[in-house]
């Protein structure tokens, strides 16, 4: 099984609405990404947990809130979002870095379908 | 700061022609480049990767190559179809975890 599932598949809400983003896999990996995507833009990193420990906060602003319960889990926790945060978000996950590779990524990252955000 | 940049941004060509995409990146200092394909709003699958130490990757009618001194790194795709229509993204990694993503390329296939 080489799949990442993302639910829900579409979202809209309100500015002051409170809702999350779920991601699950169960490829045994141990790394998990969020990304953000922009229309006819390239997608950009915003979280990286590693073995269920926040490893990459890329500057997100705090009204993202990622959380990983377990290994094959990854959340994504919303609140008091803008309209510009309207955009395809994209969950991956990958094995971690072996110790022999000096710590450097050596494995595909595999790709969930998105979550297609709108905030009115 | 790395810098990926992916010629030409869109692309239309007949069924069957072979073809080229390109990937530049500034820094050469990469751990290895992958390469996705991604279809109108939905997510990325996964082609191609090629690790800084290997020269190319091949499956089925997809090539990589890798140029790390250069900055370069080329998809090729043969006898294309209209199911390769897609936008065809690059990524390099500099860093753990960390990966920059081209701008993409938009392939129409034309049947």
């Amino acid at each position: 099984d080489t799949e990442v599932t993302q639910t829900p598949k579409h979202l809209v809400m309100g500015m002051t609405n409170k809702k999350s983003l779920k991601c699950e896999q169960h490829m045994g990996h141990r790394a998990m990404y969020w990304y953000k995507q922009k229309a006819k833009k390239p997608p950009e990193l915003m979280f990286v947990y590693s073995y269920e420990k926040l490893s990459i906060n890329e500057s997100v602003p705090s009204r993202f809130s990622p959380e990983c319960p377990n290994s094959s889990l990854l959340n994504l926790h919303l609140h008091a979002l803008q309209p510009e945060d309207s955009a395809l978000y994209l969950c991956a996950s990958s094995q971690p870095p072996l110790r022999a590779s000096g710590g450097v990524s050596t494995d595909t990252q595999y790709f969930g379908p998105g979550t297609r955000l709108t905030v009115l | 700061k790395q810098e990926v940049t992916q010629i030409p941004a869109a692309l239309s060509v007949p069924e069957g022609e072979n073809l080229v995409l390109n990937c530049s990146f500034t820094d050469s200092a990469i751990y290895n480049l992958q390469w996705f394909r991604q279809d109108p709003g939905k997510g990325l699958t996964s082609l191609l990767l090629i690790q800084s130490s290997q020269r190319e990757q091949t499956s089925g009618r997809l090539n990589a190559s890798l140029d790390k001194s250069s900055g370069r790194s080329t998809l090729y795709i043969a006898a294309s179809q209209p199911g390769d229509s897609a936008t065809y993204l690059c990524a390099v990694s500099s860093g753990t975890y960390k990966y920059i993503f081209g701008t993409g390329t938009r392939l129409k296939v034309l049947a």
